[in-house]
């Protein structure tokens, strides 16, 4: 019954490692995020993805890429991480609307990753 | 470049305490406007948001929200807050497409019983 769900919840993992956090939408949502939750709640996003456009947040290191086997997933890797990667990552979904913009985000549970 | 204000880092209140969080934005064009909450060790919820029409807006569990163009302002409002409204609360605007979407730095409000 999750309308968006995420594995894993927590990662642990040392610099210099690639890992990938899976994002699952059941809401029919045509749209779907990815977004950077720092230690003091900033929230700032990194992608958002339908099924006709990828735009990426222009701030984003290319060692994060989404990549979506179809609309209902949007997974992202992460190479090589370094210490300033630590942090939540919440996925999220949502329809488009009409004029190019969003309606109500769904938001995931969150994966917290640690880099050691 | 649009920006989103949030007044207040943290507002302790004690029960029965009226609530006012405060948020402006920046930014030209028309806009859809929202506001979240992050309830501790959760995930972000809608409490309510504001596309068009009457700018006073009626959210979930109490809150409504006034959209004021004129100051660039969505403040959030609750007449009477319980403990349970112990959260970080976020305000968001949605711009011209779907990545241009900001949130503010969150307000944490502690309700103490």
């Amino acid at each position: 019954d999750t309308a968006v769900s995420q594995t894993p919840k927590y990662l642990v993992t040392q610099m210099g490692n690639d890992k990938s956090i899976k994002c699952e939408q059941n809401l029919g949502h045509d749209t779907m995020y990815w977004y950077k939750q720092d230690s003091k709640k900033f929230l700032k996003i990194m992608f958002s993805y339908n099924n006709k456009e990828l735009i990426i947040n222009e701030t984003v290191p290319n060692r994060f890429s989404p990549k979506s086997p179809d609309k209902a997933h949007l997974n992202l890797h992460i190479n090589s991480l370094e210490l300033g990667d630590s942090a939540v990552y919440f996925c999220a979904s949502s329809q488009g609307l009409a004029g190019g913009r969003a309606d109500t985000q769904y938001f995931g549970p969150g994966t917290r990753l640690t880099v050691l | 470049a649009q920006s989103v204000s949030q007044h207040n880092h943290h507002v302790i209140l004690s029960e029965a305490a009226s609530l006012e969080l405060g948020c402006n934005y920046s930014y030209g064009g028309t806009v859809n406007l929202f506001w979240y909450v992050q309830y501790p060790g959760q995930h972000l919820q809608l409490l309510l948001k504001y596309f068009s029409g009457d700018p006073l807006v009626k959210g979930i569990k109490g809150f409504e929200a006034e959209f004021i163009k004129s100051k660039f302002s969505f403040n959030l409002r609750k007449p009477s807050v319980q403990w349970s409204d112990t959260a970080e609360y976020f305000c968001a605007v949605n711009g011209i497409g779907l990545n241009d979407m900001r949130f503010g730095a969150g307000t944490r409000l502690t309700v103490k019983p």
